[in-house]
């Protein structure tokens, strides 16, 4: 399968600490990208990183990709707790006919305690 | 800019039944994707729309269908519910077809099949 992997599950923190989520794939892919979900709520797009960039930023948001290791990393800086959601990678697939759907993660479950 | 939205956001229906769901994109944007979120499986990819034209097809029975209209809203239609239907519906909207786009989610329509 494609589906990327987020590692952890679950990640607790204090608020002011950072936050990092890793994401592992299996095949080659275009883009890698991630999303945020608070509870069962539709989806908000962070980052999207191509196969050829190793790191990019927004914000309190770095991104990390590493196609040799398949793999990226998302790290949230400064944690506050309206960061609490899970945290969702979904990467494509570089060929074939599925060329364009994205495969997503089970996602990391981030709290962020005040 | 208005952001995506879908109709209904709750449902409830009972098996046997069928049920169409509703998406409207963001203005200009010509790709509709669906997704089906559960605990079990996580966020599945349904199908893509883009102008009119279905491009991607998930792993779903035929149960499962869809359509797009000339002003980029979508439909998806699911005949004789099964329990196991009951899950989030979500859908998103990106510029064009392809995973280079970002992908804009709507609130999701939830289902619950009794």
């Amino acid at each position: 399968s494609q589906q990327g992997e987020e590692d952890p599950q679950a990640l607790s923190i204090q608020e002011g600490e950072n936050a990092t989520m890793n994401c592992s794939y299996k095949t080659s892919i275009n883009n890698l990208q991630w999303y945020r979900q608070n509870s069962g709520r539709g989806l908000v797009h962070l980052i999207l990183i191509r196969s050829n960039e190793r790191e990019k930023h927004s914000g309190r948001l770095r991104v990390t990709l590493d196609t040799s290791k398949k793999s990226s990393s998302l790290l949230i800086t400064a944690s506050r707790a309206a960061d609490t959601a899970s945290y969702f990678c979904a990467t494509d697939a570089s060929r074939g006919s599925t060329l364009g759907r994205l495969y997503f993660g089970r996602g990391t479950q981030l709290t962020v305690w005040p | 800019k208005a952001g995506v939205t879908q109709t209904p956001r709750y449902l409830i229906k009972t098996r046997g039944q069928q049920v169409t769901l509703s998406c409207s994109p963001i203005s200009g944007h010509r790709s509709v994707s669906w997704y089906q979120q559960t605990p079990g499986q996580g966020l599945q990819f349904l199908f893509e729309y883009f102008s009119e034209t279905q491009r991607n097809k998930g792993n779903f029975p035929g149960r499962f269908s869809g359509r797009q209209f000339s002003n980029s809203r979508s439909e998806m239609n699911v005949s004789t519910l099964e329990l196991g239907d009951s899950a989030l519906y979500l859908c998103a909207s990106s510029l064009s077809s392809g995973s280079s786009w970002e992908q804009y989610f709507g609130p999701g329509t939830r289902l619950t099949v009794t």
